[in-house]
């Protein structure tokens, strides 16, 4: 079983629909980074967070310690958002990666 | 925002030939940079962590006589891929850390570059 898992592997949405994307993980963390890689394959960083919520524009991230559970909420989806989605968990000093989310938005 | 530059993105070549690629943090000074080897459809593997100024700390598997890599100052690490061979064609990331510290050095923002496809024929 991986450390990082994600839900689910392949998201297809029309545009303007609420996305949500799971991670779970299983090992101690400092903080969760949520990451967007694009066709091309750069990598940008979304989020990094420790505790509660964050939001950037249409994105929000939010996190349960407890739980060991975080979700990537994406409102009114627009085909500009089709990337990988990449839950990234630091522990305790390397980022140990999730496998991915591949998220096409149709207009 | 905090910007990473690979370079090359993209290289073919033959085999046995090294290739070299640069990570530099263009706006920002980075004590700690990492390399990720990530293959079709997979995750990012940590192949290995480079600290400005001393020997990089390879994880277990990657040979370092194979993938060199120098972090000679704060705003550039390259790895070289020596003896190039086809089973060493993935797409490379480096990402860097920013050197603020706040705290922790462990929770500051890492910065990726775009990446470098390597294919070796």
């Amino acid at each position: 079983k991986n450390e990082v898992e994600q839900s689910p592997q392949n998201l297809t949405a029309q545009e303007g629909e609420f996305i949500t994307i799971n991670c779970s993980y299983s090992v101690g963390i400092s903080a969760l980074h949520w990451l967007q890689q694009h066709p091309g394959g750069g990598i940008v960083s979304l989020f990094m967070l420790s505790s509660g919520k964050k939001k950037h524009g249409r994105l929000i991230a939010t996190i349960n310690i407890q739980e060991k559970h975080s979700s990537l909420h994406i409102t009114a989806s627009h085909p500009r958002d089709s990337a990988v989605y990449i839950c990234a968990v630091k522990s305790p000093d390397k980022l140990i990666f999730g496998t991915g989310t591949r998220l096409q938005v149709f207009p | 925002g905090a910007v990473v530059s690979q370079h090359p993105s993209r290289v073919i070549c033959k085999s046995g030939t090294s290739v070299k690629i640069e990570c530099r943090s263009l706006d920002f000074q980075a004590t700690t940079m990492f390399w990720y080897r990530q293959f079709p459809k997979q995750s990012l593997m940590l192949m290995a962590t480079s600290n400005e100024g001393s020997k990089a700390t390879y994880e277990q598997g990657v040979e370092k006589d194979k993938f060199l890599i120098n972090h000679a100052s704060l705003t550039l690490s390259t790895l070289t891929v020596t003896s190039a061979h086809p089973e060493d064609s993935s797409f490379y990331i480096c990402s860097a850390r920013e050197a603020i510290f706040s705290g922790t050095y462990s929770n500051q923002p890492q910065h990726f570059g775009d990446g470098t496809r390597l294919s070796i024929l």
